[in-house]
């Protein structure tokens, strides 16, 4: 089933902060998130795994609430690079290969 | 170090038709992944290959079908099209230590956007 993510769209000026949302109804292993700009390919942000593990860019920070099945993306002094669409992948115990997106939540940074 | 590339990036196609795709894998990646992307939607998980073997399968009928070669590289081939096809296709490298240990980072091709008339 697919992880639900909101906002599904937000609007920021630059210099300003965004969380994005990610949650499932179904026990999940990993979290996976992207991000991809219209007409490109998506580029990895950062796994989190069930027991605390992260890998991801260093600029990047997000939060992985096992017993809530939910994950955050927290986007910091946000950037005119940081526009395009974040995509959340959810990975459930025994399938941890097979990523399920959401819908995506699409960033539009201002100057 | 060279990225994922696919081929071709533009296609159309007849309903009904057969089409392959291509999907040439980051140098040193064993795994392959490939998704469907809707437009306004996220991907959609077809099928992974790990070694030349499939390695899970998402929600997709028969007609759907793949290959790894010994190189890693892949194709995608869709017999029978139909028009609900039309989407951009995606393929995702990653490496993995085994077939069943992850979750890996995937890097992303540019995909190939088909359509299907």
């Amino acid at each position: 089933q697919q992880p639900v993510q909101s906002p599904q769209a937000v609007i920021l000026r630059e210099g300003e902060d965004a969380v994005i949302n990610c949650s499932s109804s179904k026990a999940l292993y990993s979290v996976h998130w992207y991000r991809q700009k219209h007409g490109e390919a998506p580029v990895f942000l950062m796994i989190l795994l069930k027991g605390g593990e992260q890998k991801g860019h260093e600029k990047i920070s997000a939060s992985f609430n096992e017993k809530k099945q939910q994950s955050s993306l927290y986007l910091t002094a946000s950037q005119l690079s940081y526009s395009g669409t974040y995509f959340c992948g959810t990975a459930p115990p025994g399938s941890a290969r097979q990523l399920t997106f959401g819908s995506g939540t699409q960033l539009t940074v201002l100057p | 170090e060279t990225g994922v590339t696919q081929s071709p990036t533009h296609l159309i196609k007849t309903r009904g038709q057969q089409v392959t795709l291509r999907c040439s894998s980051q140098s040193g990646h064993n795994t392959v992944s490939w998704y469907q992307q809707a437009l306004g939607q996220g991907p959609q998980f077809i099928f992974q290959y790990y070694r030349e073997e499939e390695n899970g399968r998402g929600n997709f009928p028969p007609r759907f079908s793949g290959l790894q070669f010994p190189n890693y590289s892949s194709e995608l081939n869709v017999n029978a099209l139909e028009l609900d096809d039309s989407a951009l296709y995606l393929c995702a490298s990653s490496l993995a230590l085994t077939r069943d240990r992850g979750p890996y980072e995937q890097y992303f091709g540019p995909g190939t956007r088909l359509t299907v008339t």
